[in-house]
């Protein structure tokens, strides 16, 4: 069943297609970025993160770009397979003293045969 | 598999009553986080342990609490249920605090809770 809310931006992908997932963080004290993958019925799993003082990070087939200009964040996946179809969060954290995310509200990918 | 393990998988129970959601850290991670997703609000901290005390707060209602044992598990309390409290509430953990070179949270299965 639906893990995650229904009115979720959508982005539709074809396999093989790169994905670009975007998202905006509110806080410019936010040093510390990352970005969580959710599956149907099962809870966020990491994929990656960056700290502010980094522009660009490499996983594998996955890209996290940071603009801290516009407090923006992109998600890119070389190579979209059926098995990344899922809910993607971009999460930030402030340096606080505990070390507490704040979620983004998620996007989800759909990726066509 | 994170390594978190969160029980039980599911409950269903009625409005008034009280619940106690358990967590069980990876193994070496001090710090437990609790969240709760529900289909209009995304993902909400609700509250963080470190190694046995309080750490931060965030939107954790008031007949919400938690803690977090010597052998560093967890558990959140929910009293005087409501509807609206039927949500998903994730467990996750991290070996430390904010400034670790390296603070992931690891997320657990969740625990999904419905209130009738």
């Amino acid at each position: 069943g639906e893990s995650v809310g229904l009115h979720l931006p959508t982005l539709s992908v074809q396999e093989g297609d790169n994905s670009i997932i975007n998202c905006a963080y509110s806080n410019s004290a936010s040093d510390y970025f990352i970005w969580y993958k959710q599956e149907s019925g099962k809870g966020p799993q990491f994929i990656i993160d960056i700290r502010s003082n980094m522009d660009k990070r490499q996983g594998q087939r996955v890209t996290v770009l940071l603009n801290k200009t516009v407090k923006h964040l992109s998600l890119q996946i070389a190579a979209t397979q059926p098995g990344d179809s899922a809910v993607y969060f971009c999460a930030e954290n402030t340096g606080n003293a505990g070390n507490m995310l704040t979620f983004g509200g998620g996007t989800r990918l759909m990726v066509k045969p | 598999d994170s390594g978190v393990t969160q029980t039980p998988k599911h409950l269903i129970t009625a409005t008034g009553q009280r619940v106690t959601l358990r967590c069980s850290p990876r193994s070496g991670d001090l710090s437990v986080y609790w969240y709760q997703q529900s289909l209009d609000q995304g993902l909400q901290f609700l509250i963080q342990y470190y190694n046995g005390e309080e750490r931060a707060k965030g939107n954790i209602l008031e007949r919400f609490s938690a803690q977090q044992f010597p052998d560093l598990h967890s558990e959140l309390n929910l009293s005087s249920l409501e509807l609206g409290d039927s949500a998903l509430y994730f467990c996750a953990s991290s070996v430390g605090l904010a400034g670790a070179l390296k603070n992931i949270q690891y997320f657990g299965a969740g625990t999904r809770l419905s209130v009738l």
